[in-house]
């Protein structure tokens, strides 16, 4: 969706570096989620947050971190300590707020590779 | 917590043929059940979702059937056609928080 945008489309992490994807989003959804696509899987839930200033673990949070400081924007950082984080992100966001289910619609993607 | 199957994996059908594909959720409160289609490359699209209030939606070629008893829904394509041709995410929901299933690779041959 146009409301969306992820940044950069492509990126490469160096050993023992932290890296930040960015995710922004002009729909005035209050809620947003962080994905990981490895090849042939499906989507596994990283973070996240259904209100500004909050946000919850996924099912894969390990090595991973996020702010939500701004509604619009949900930043994804990519740590050292996640050592095979070779994969595509993919950011999400929905209307539903706290707790209710709405379409969940999502960015671009990132593609994350080590160098 | 909560899981979702997805059969089968891959799917290929001859252009005009039915497509179906199955999935399974394990959490009962689940309330929400979208499907995403995506092709090489590029973000998932959702191309229909059903509410656990309800027991099947159409919309023109596709539609999703749910059957809350035995905790499955269904997406079934029909007349398929080439560019049908993607792999499809089914998912479930409970409070905003969405569990995809594995993907289904549909490929439709002319």
């Amino acid at each position: 969706d146009g409301g969306i945008t992820q940044s950069p489309k492509y990126l490469f992490r160096k050993e023992g570096q932290n890296v930040t994807l960015s995710c922004e989003q002009n729909l005035n959804h209050d809620a947003m989620y962080w994905y990981r696509q490895d090849p042939g899987q499906g989507l596994r839930l990283i973070y996240y947050s259904q209100i500004v200033n909050d946000f919850q673990k996924g099912d894969i949070a390990e090595g991973y971190s996020v702010s939500r400081e701004k509604k619009e924007s949900f930043p994804l950082t990519v740590t050292s300590a996640q050592k095979n984080p070779t994969a595509f992100y993919l950011c999400a966001s929905s209307g539903g707020g706290q707790g209710f289910s709405q379409p969940q619609h999502f960015g671009d993607g990132t593609r994350l590779s080590i160098l | 917590g909560e899981n979702v199957e997805q059969h089968p994996s891959t799917l290929s059908v001859q252009e005009g043929d039915s497509a179906v594909i199955k999935c399974t959720y394990s959490d009962s409160a689940s309330n929400y059940f979208p499907w995403y289609k995506q092709e090489l490359g590029k973000r998932p699209q959702l191309i229909i979702d059903i509410r656990s209030n309800v027991g099947e939606k159409k919309d023109q070629r596709i539609a999703v059937t749910l059957n809350k008893t035995a905790k499955h829904f269904s997406l079934h394509i029909t007349e398929t056609q080439p560019e049908d041709s993607a792999v499809y995410f089914c998912a479930a929901s409970k409070r905003g928080k969405l569990i995809f299933g594995q993907g289904t690779e549909l490929s439709v041959k002319p």
